[in-house]
């Protein structure tokens, strides 16, 4: 019954191509949703986050897209470097609530 | 700034031992978040403080679960017994509100044996 879904455990992608990750999720009641980005031995680090008033947030390399009709978000690296190889975790909240988190997607950047 | 401090690190113990995990989080932060980390589960939310009140524990999955916080600069995990499948990797975050962007330390990996 998990709220926050990513369906991909895992994504290899070259280096200077894009990566898409994507999330699904299934309360309608969220608002707000983030990525993190987590590096073997380290916590997970905040990386980019969009409002369910918008639907594209954009910083620098990365952009998060949300379509709230399919209740899905994706998060875009262009150009991916290896240094973005790490595990991202999609999460999301509704008004007050703590953030639930997704499972994880790790991402692998191919020089 | 030192960010949210976790110790151990690294801990290895045997089924039946006592296990507690330590947190310090961010000066001035009034919320602070025990997750536990698993492939099958992701980062799965165990239990939050406010102002050092336990709110939601409805996360901790057994009794053998608990946790404290005694003062705002401090926070414990200690699982009692402990068993094999308690090997994870667990978290503490803390912020200054109950959503929003969350602060981790670099975790606890635990390994029941």
């Amino acid at each position: 019954d998990q709220q926050v879904k990513q369906n991909s455990p895992s994504l290899s992608v070259q280096e200077g191509r894009i990566s898409i990750l994507n999330c699904d999720y299934t309360n309608s009641m969220f608002d707000y949703f983030l990525w993190y980005k987590k590096y073997p031995a380290e916590g997970p680090t905040f990386l980019i986050s969009i409002s369910s008033i918008k639907d594209k947030n954009e910083d620098g390399r990365f952009t998060v897209f949300l379509n709230k009709s399919a209740k899905h978000l994706s998060l875009h690296i262009v150009p991916s470097q290896p240094g973005d190889s790490a595990v991202y975790f999609c999460a999301a909240l509704s008004g007050n609530t703590p953030l639930v988190f997704g499972k994880g997607t790790r991402l692998s950047v191919i020089a | 700034d030192a960010g949210v401090i976790q110790s151990p690190r690294h801990e290895v113990t045997e089924m039946g031992q006592e296990v507690t995990l330590r947190c310090k989080p961010i000066s001035g932060h009034d919320y602070l978040f025990w997750y536990r980390q698993t492939m099958m589960r992701g980062l799965e939310l165990l239990i939050y403080f406010n102002n050092n009140v336990p709110i939601d524990d409805s996360g901790m999955p057994e009794d053998r679960f608990s946790a404290k916080m005694p003062n705002a600069s401090f926070s414990t995990l200690k699982i009692q017994p402990s068993e094999p499948r308690d090997s994870a990797v667990y978290f503490c975050a803390s912020n200054f509100l109950s959503s929003g962007e969350l602060f981790f330390g670099e975790g606890s990996r635990l390994t029941v044996l």
